[in-house]
């Protein structure tokens, strides 16, 4: 099962609202996983079964989607979201990640 | 609180080995399986293996099959990856990360170390 993430970058400033999609190659019903990383960092696991977010995660966060398509949304972006997020695939091994989108200051 | 704490990680010339482990604390080890992701400088998250609880059952990505196996040590609450026939491809950093309980639903990866760097070089 292969990932494609869209956009691959984004320049967005505080306060607005993002929008990161995720395809994947056949249907993965609602195993999906997204994660933040910041440079140097570990990744952080932000939602899991596509929308539950995971605890301690603010609920600016948020996810959707079943089947192919899937969308991460930050509601009001804020300084420290600036990193790059990653989907998931849960469905079946390899449980391979999508390249990406790395969201930076405009 | 959680912990997994990689080790194990250098610089190796192409063609040899490398074993890396990952002490894990702060959990019942025995009880979730266990995952490798690595991610080369600069790119992304790949995912490399993972074992069950029990290991009996392992998975690994097509890129390390028949080169790299992985293990655990219930009775040290350590995993491990043995790494054979290193390429220069396979330069990354390393992380162990926390899978789901028994077989439970799988909700992600939700505890991973700080990484292990390997380098294979000549």
């Amino acid at each position: 099962i292969q990932l494609t993430q869209s956009p691959s970058s984004l320049s967005a400033s505080v306060g607005d609202r993002v929008t990161i999609t995720c395809r994947a190659s056949q249907g993965i019903g609602s195993y999906l996983a997204w994660y933040q990383q910041k440079p140097g960092k570990a990744p952080k696991l932000l939602i899991y079964a596509a929308s539950t977010l995971q605890s301690g995660v603010p609920s600016r966060f948020s996810g959707s989607g079943s089947g192919t398509d899937f969308t991460l949304t930050i509601g009001s972006l804020q300084p420290e979201d600036f990193a790059t997020y990653y989907c998931q695939q849960l469905n079946s091994y390899p449980q391979g990640f999508g390249p990406g989108t790395k969201v930076d200051i405009k | 609180q959680v912990q997994l704490v990689e080790s194990g990680g250098g610089v190796v010339q192409p063609g040899r080995s490398l074993r890396l482990s990952c002490e894990a604390s702060g959990f019942t080890f025995s009880t979730y399986a266990l995952h490798w992701v690595r991610q080369a400088p600069g790119k992304g998250l790949e995912w490399v293996a993972v074992i069950s609880y029990d290991g009996f059952n392992k998975y690994y990505a097509d890129s390390v099959k028949g080169r790299f196996t992985i293990s655990r040590d219930n009775s040290k609450n350590t995993l491990y990856l043995q790494m054979n026939s290193l390429r220069a491809e396979d330069t990354a950093v390393y992380y162990c990360a926390r899978g789901r309980e028994y077989t439970g639903y799988d909700y992600g990866l939700d505890y991973w170390g700080q990484g292990t760097l390997v380098t294979v070089s000549s």
